[in-house]
């Protein structure tokens, strides 16, 4: 089946980076978008950025510009997002989503997402 | 950036209630939003997109309309499975943007 594996929860100290993988299987990796999205504690749910598995091109939200990159390996259907200059604000679970749209259908919809990765910034 | 205005942001609700979620964007988007459930520790799910369309495998009792910038989620009658956190997003444009969401909770 369609599915988005995530790395093991991370604990780093403000000012560190993090990098969470994404690991595509069940479907072609290289022929949709994946989003990366995260949700702190008690808050609602923001978009990060997408990036192109074919491609390789990336966008990000300008809340990020500067401190998300994103990459991926196409050998292994990988997509990683790495978010440096951590700080407590950062405290969030990080989940990465395929982008799914349909002839016929207006938009898209991310299915599946992978299963979150808690990233705690602690000193 | 389009704003998405989720209301209520929490509701308790008995099993077999009919429940309502609201959500309005700051402009139009035409047909272009999702709903999704997110449960603690659970990959968040799509239920609704394109603002009407049930996601394979979804419940008959979840259902979406709206168009322009007001929609609605309904559940038309609450189960035990269905207390969880429920967000609206947009996909018009980017970035994507979603509601706060709303925690329904057991009454």
């Amino acid at each position: 089946q369609v599915q988005l594996v995530q790395s093991g929860a991370e604990l780093k100290k403000p000012g560190a980076s993090v990098k969470v993988s994404c690991k595509a299987s069940g479907y072609t990796f290289t022929d949709y978008y994946i989003n990366w999205v995260r949700q702190a504690p008690g808050r609602g749910l923001e978009w990060m950025g997408w990036i192109h598995p074919d491609s390789g091109g990336t966008d990000s939200a300008q809340n990020f510009q500067g401190r998300v990159t994103l990459t991926r390996d196409t050998s292994s259907s990988t997509a990683y997002m790495e978010l440096s200059r951590l700080t407590s604000d950062d405290t969030a679970v990080y989940y990465c989503a395929r982008v799914v749209a349909l002839a016929g259908q207006e938009g898209s919809w991310y299915d599946p997402w992978g299963q979150g990765t808690l990233v705690t910034v602690s000193s | 950036d389009i704003q998405m205005t989720q209301s209520p942001s929490a509701l308790s609700a008995s099993v077999g209630d009919r429940v309502t979620i609201t959500c309005r964007a700051s402009q139009s988007i035409s047909n272009s939003i999702n709903w999704y459930q997110v449960k603690p520790e659970r990959a968040p799910k799509v239920l609704i997109y394109s603002a009407s369309t049930l996601q394979s495998g979804v419940p008959s009792r979840f259902s979406g309309s709206g168009s322009g910038t007001d929609f609605t989620l309904i559940i038309s009658s609450l189960q035990p499975d269905d207390y969880a956190t429920y967000f609206c997003q947009q996909s018009y444009m980017t970035p994507r943007t979603f509601g706060q969401g709303t925690k329904v909770e057991i009454k």
